[in-house]
């Protein structure tokens, strides 16, 4: 299986702030990376998919980078809604193996 | 508007079999562009992929859960269900059903989820 590793688990931002999450594979899973959302009791939320392609109505203060084994997701200006916990997941083979999850606080 | 909703016993005893149903609103299941999915989440933890299927085109399964899992359809209720059979404890999760196509294993629409435990 491919192993996907976020960093860091937990980050601690404020409204305005700019912040990225990493996400690394454990090999090369070209850009076949999506991103997720999730609140707490509700279904994740696509943001990213390709690495950087960006989900239909899904604000433009979300992007996302990388390719091979190294992806960021950067979110431009934190708003209150954004605090939350992202996931990445892969979809080069065939388990989709997820990330562990970061935790976006509000500091 | 596509809904999808799982439901099915909230309760079930260690070395039994997990059964769920999704029945989907606004897409039908034999359509020919998108594959319909089971993923889990255990409580606080993260997500794992169970298994699809392409209603003209077969199923597939996690490698790591493949031999306990079974994916069905029923065309005439417009759902489709799983089975995971021998549980423990570790298969205690909030069980979605969701809808992906068939060039991108990423999935947009989710069920809302439905938490199953495993426990005597």
């Amino acid at each position: 299986d491919i192993q996907m590793t976020q960093s860091p688990s937990t980050l601690s931002a404020s409204v305005g702030d700019r912040v990225t999450i990493t996400c690394r594979a454990s090999q090369n899973i070209n850009s076949w990376l999506a991103w997720y959302q999730q609140k707490p009791g509700k279904a994740p939320e696509l943001l990213i998919y390709k690495a950087s392609s960006l989900e239909s109505g899904v604000p433009s203060r979300f992007s996302g980078s990388g390719s091979g084994t190294e992806f960021t997701l950067t979110i431009s200006s934190l708003q209150p809604d954004d605090f939350a916990t992202y996931y990445c997941q892969q979809y080069h083979s065939s388990s989709y193996t997820f990330g562990q999850g970061t935790k976006l606080e509000i500091k | 508007q596509l809904q999808l909703q799982e439901s099915g016993p909230g309760l079930v005893k260690p070395s039994e079999t997990l059964s769920l149903t999704c029945t989907v609103s606004g897409d039908s299941i034999s359509s020919s562009s998108y594959f319909w999915a089971w993923l889990r989440q255990p409580p606080g933890k993260g997500l794992e992929w169970i298994g699809s299927f392409f209603y003209s085109g077969g199923t597939y399964y996690n490698p790591s859960l493949k031999s306990r899992v079974t994916i069905s359809v029923d065309t005439s209720k417009n759902q489709f269900s799983l089975k995971v059979s021998s549980v423990t404890a570790a298969d205690t999760a909030i069980y979605h059903c969701a809808r992906h196509v068939a060039n991108g294993w990423y999935w947009i629409f989710w069920g809302q989820g439905t938490l199953v435990t495993v426990s005597s």
